[in-house]
């Protein structure tokens, strides 16, 4: 079975800056992409963007380019999710999501609570 | 990108169908068939429920459904159970080789 162990709940303040991750399986890691997706508390899903592990080429969503940065240590078959100086509307549920086909998750983590307030 | 578009809510008493409904365009839903389902419990990760417009994955009960009609996708659940109860998104392939999801329904078994 497919796993994506993501790291725990953060708590920081603005402007910190902040790299959660995302370990999956070692035999299937470079073989599907990674995305990250946001909820907001109370709030739907958002598409934040994907990443190849195998050559860690990266699409972002529009609404996150610029903000974070994806990355991977296929050494270690993990996935970052990265920002440099969090704001408060950071605040959210952040899942990483093994993309299978064109579109769709088979798999997902059990989610990183970030929380950024002053 | 806009989100698709979903009903906030919908509810059913056990026993019958519901149908959740998506609108997008013809940019995202209506341009492709790469449609996806998910199910989300409350404090869990969501979990995929259709890919590809109606294609179950392995696992996933006969009492879902899906299918898609010009812009709008729709998913299907009959004999609802307790069980059932949960957020639901869905989501499509774009043009702009993104993906977008739908705002989420909230099915209360009544």
């Amino acid at each position: 079975e497919v796993q994506l162990v993501q790291s725990g709940a953060e708590v920081k303040k603005p402007g910190q800056s902040l790299r959660i991750s995302c370990k999956g399986s070692a035999g299937s890691f470079t073989k599907y992409w990674i995305s990250w997706v946001r909820q907001m508390p109370g709030k739907g899903l958002e598409w934040m963007g994907n990443i190849d592990p195998s050559d860690s080429y990266t699409k972002y969503s529009p609404s996150f380019q610029g903000h974070v940065t994806f990355s991977v240590d296929k050494s270690i078959t993990t996935a970052y999710l990265q920002w440099s100086s969090l704001k408060a509307s950071d605040t959210a549920m952040y899942y990483c999501a093994r993309l299978s086909g064109i579109n769709w998750f088979d798999s997902w983590g059990q989610g990183s609570l970030v929380s950024v307030s002053s | 990108q806009s989100a698709l578009t979903q009903p906030a809510s919908v509810s059913g008493s056990p026993g019958q169908s519901i149908t959740i409904s998506c609108t997008g365009t013809s940019s995202d839903v209506g341009g492709y068939i790469y449609v996806s389902w998910y199910q989300q419990h409350p404090g869990k990760a969501p979990k995929l429920l259709m890919r590809d417009v109606s294609n179950r994955p392995s696992g996933v009960s006969s009492r879902f459904s899906g299918s898609k009609s010009g812009n709008t996708a729709s998913l299907t659940i009959s004999g609802l159970q307790a069980e059932d109860e949960a957020d639901y998104y869905c989501s499509s392939y774009t043009s702009s080789s993104t993906v977008v999801f739908g705002g989420g329904t909230k099915l209360t078994v009544l």
